[in-house]
């Protein structure tokens, strides 16, 4: 079975500055490894994700995210935040090599809030 | 037409009702999926049908019956619900290629389930 933690539950940043959201996961098998985004009263969003290939994953919105396989680290980052980045944000692993439905197992959450 | 769309928004109910939640999309997904997310929780799984066939139940109580009458719809049936099912419920959809290969998921906005 897989698992993730993120490290921080809340993380508050002032307007332009910028930012890492900790996420370390725990897999016996190979994984993809997601960021996902929820903003108030909405569904998630993808971010980006990392498959296989470069460890060096870009996203939308300026996102990007380092996959690290000695440290199971998945840290997302942003060099410069808006007041729209302000929302919740989910890593997930999912099993690789799996169905090609993904079942995904997601971390508790970091609730970002961006001040101007 | 990229959007997973959620009926209804919000629904309030008793113990003793019955009641259905509705998803539909028009990508051409064939992978369907149900989640539950509880206030500052991230989405649990609950089911997954692919090409209409119910593929992962996460031992979930009977009370939710989930039903895909198409490719392009999902339902689930409530009955006999508890105040602590009350909860996000969150659609989702992706392709299923039968490869195994990972597809991308689509969620929905949700239904905003309460249960008095």
């Amino acid at each position: 079975a897989q698992s993730v933690t993120q490290l921080d539950s809340q993380v508050p940043v002032f307007e332009e500055a910028p930012v890492e959201l900790r996420c370390n996961y725990s897999s016996s098998v190979s994984v993809y490894l997601f960021w996902y985004v929820q903003y108030p009263n909405q569904g998630l969003q993808l971010l980006l994700k990392y498959l296989s290939g470069s460890t060096l994953v870009k996203g939308i919105n300026g996102f990007e995210a380092e996959f690290n396989k000695s440290q199971t680290s998945f840290h997302l980052r942003k060099p410069s935040v808006h007041i729209s980045d302000t929302a919740e944000y989910f890593c997930a692993v999912s099993k690789a090599g799996g169905t090609s439905y993904g079942k995904l197992t997601f971390g508790q959450g970091t609730i970002l809030t961006v001040h101007p | 037409d990229t959007e997973v769309t959620q009926t209804p928004k919000h629904l309030v109910m008793g113990m003793t009702n019955k009641k259905s939640l509705k998803c539909e999309q028009h990508m051409g997904h064939r992978a369907m999926y149900w989640y539950k997310q509880k206030a500052k929780k991230p989405p649990e799984l609950m089911f997954v049908y692919s090409y209409e066939k119910l593929s992962i139940n996460e031992s979930v109580p009977s009370r939710f019956s989930p039903e895909c009458p198409n490719s392009s719809l999902l339902n689930l049936h409530l009955h006999a619900l508890q105040p602590e099912d009350s909860a996000l419920y969150l659609c989702a959809s992706s392709q299923s290629s039968g490869k195994r290969v990972y597809n991308e998921q689509f969620f929905g906005p949700g239904t905003r389930l309460t249960v008095l």
